[in-house]
């Protein structure tokens, strides 16, 4: 059982492309969220989907977009990377939505914007 | 605002029980308490989750306060693979995981 699996694990971007940041998950769950954590700090949530077809914005959205057309997948895509966007990428999943399940994951992807 | 509570950092000693607390003044009825940690350079891992009453698992213990404002992670016997930041998340809603800073735990061998 692989959980929930992020690729790449590491990213040199420069100022202004694009990339998709990959996230999957083989445990049937319906709730994905994708969160950025710069040094020093905690998790901030980018986006979630309770379900296939279904996102919506967390706390820091701006610059990222978000589908979800598959059960199994979620991937974050940033449109033009700014340094700003330089952090460590976690994506998480969920059984269901509600607060008395477990969040499972993945190792990361750490993204340098240059 | 949904966010907990929680000490900086601690220190404690190897195979000696560490109490980890977290205010969460807040709360509403509904909301769970969850603790998560992550190890250096690992995303974070799942410890426990409670709602009223006291809650144990093969990593941890996790007790709530009676008016459910505060909580504590008891880790029983400290190893150096518990050495993390822990943080303690109180559930939004239905959906969301809100993380503070947590508290970066050091064990001494």
């Amino acid at each position: 059982n692989a959980g929930v699996t992020q690729t790449p694990k590491f990213q040199v971007l420069k100022t202004g492309q694009s990339m998709t940041l990959q996230c999957a998950q083989d445990m049937n769950h319906e709730y994905m969220s994708w969160y950025r954590q710069d040094p020093g700090m905690g998790l901030r949530l980018i986006h979630y989907s309770v379900g296939a077809g279904i996102t919506d914005q967390g706390e820091v959205p701006n610059g990222y977009n978000v589908s979800r057309s598959t059960t199994e997948d979620f991937p974050l895509r940033l449109l033009s990377a700014a340094p700003s966007q330089t952090s460590v990428y976690f994506c998480a999943s969920r059984g269901t939505p509600f607060a008395n399940t477990e969040a499972f994951f993945g190792q990361g992807t750490r993204l340098t914007v240059v | 605002d949904a966010k907990t509570t929680q000490p900086n950092s601690m220190e404690s000693n190897e195979e000696e029980p560490v109490h980890l607390p977290c205010n969460h003044s807040t709360i509403s009825g509904t909301d769970y308490i969850h603790w998560y940690r992550q190890l250096p350079s690992q995303g974070p891992e799942y410890v426990i989750h409670g709602l009223t009453s006291n809650v144990n698992n093969r990593m941890a213990s996790l007790a709530i306060a009676e008016d459910r404002k505060s909580s504590t992670l008891i880790l029983h016997r400290a190893t150096l693979r518990d050495a993390a930041v822990y943080y303690c998340i109180r559930i939004q809603g239905a959906q969301k995981l809100v993380f503070g800073q947590g508290t970066r735990l050091t064990i001494n061998p």
